[in-house]
């Protein structure tokens, strides 16, 4: 399986900042990155999927992009409830997540 | 809508069977998953079973103990779980699958806690 990474491993951030969260890949991957977003006690949810397409009812102030192996999570303009843990995905390989603090 | 259950205390070496109930969506339309979250940690694929049930594909730590199985007719999956050991220990949500296995929709979870 890829290996992935994700950095950094946590951080803390005032609401209406803009934030970044990296994804990088083992080895080149096709564009299926996806990230999701975790709250304490909840069941992940999909927020971003094929590297930068929104899922339906996502926040505009949610993107993604890519250069090469590497992935990044934008998010524009913190807003509290974005307070969660972050996790990109690639087949059957999970991030170890990004905690987010507001 | 998707409702894990059958979560509970196994002893090791034990055996439970998850089930997961849908709605809301074309259930024999989608690859169906299972991901698993052990307190405190991060997530992990456990497997996935085809539309028809006619192809399984699993994570290494529980290869060979766990199958999947689904009745398109009642709109539900299932996961057995053989052979428990203390390390699945953990929350498992059954989700839905998009292309280039996108995980759509998450149930809410069902614990599962192995041990003596």
């Amino acid at each position: 399986d890829i290996q992935m990474t994700q950095s950094p491993s946590s951080l803390s951030a005032s609401v209406g900042d803009r934030v970044t969260i990296s994804c990088r890949a083992r080895q080149t991957i096709t564009s299926y990155l996806n990230w999701y977003q975790q709250k304490p006690g909840k069941a992940p949810e999909l927020l971003i999927y094929a590297t930068s397409t929104l899922q339906s009812g996502v926040p505009s102030r949610f993107s993604g992009s890519t250069s090469g192996t590497d992935f990044t999570l934008t998010i524009s303009g913190l807003q509290p409830e974005d307070s969660a843990t972050y996790y990109c995905q690639h087949r059957a390989t999970f991030g170890p997540g990004t905690r987010l603090e507001i | 809508q998707l409702v894990e259950s059958g979560g509970g205390l196994v002893q090791p070496g034990g055996s439970l069977r998850l089930s997961c109930a849908t709605s809301g969506f074309n259930f024999s339309n989608f690859w169906m998953s299972w991901v698993r979250q052990a307190p405190g940690k991060g997530l992990e694929w456990v497997g996935q079973i085809s539309r028809d049930g006619g192809e399984q594909y699993f994570g290494g730590s529980v290869r060979g103990r766990f199958t999947f199985s689904r009745d398109n007719t009642k709109n539900s999956l299932y996961l057995q779980m053989n052979s428990l050991r203390a390390e699945d220990t953990a929350v498992y949500y059954c989700a839905n699958e998009g292309s280039g296995t996108t995980f759509v929709s998450w149930g809410q979870g069902t614990l599962v806690t192995v041990s003596s």
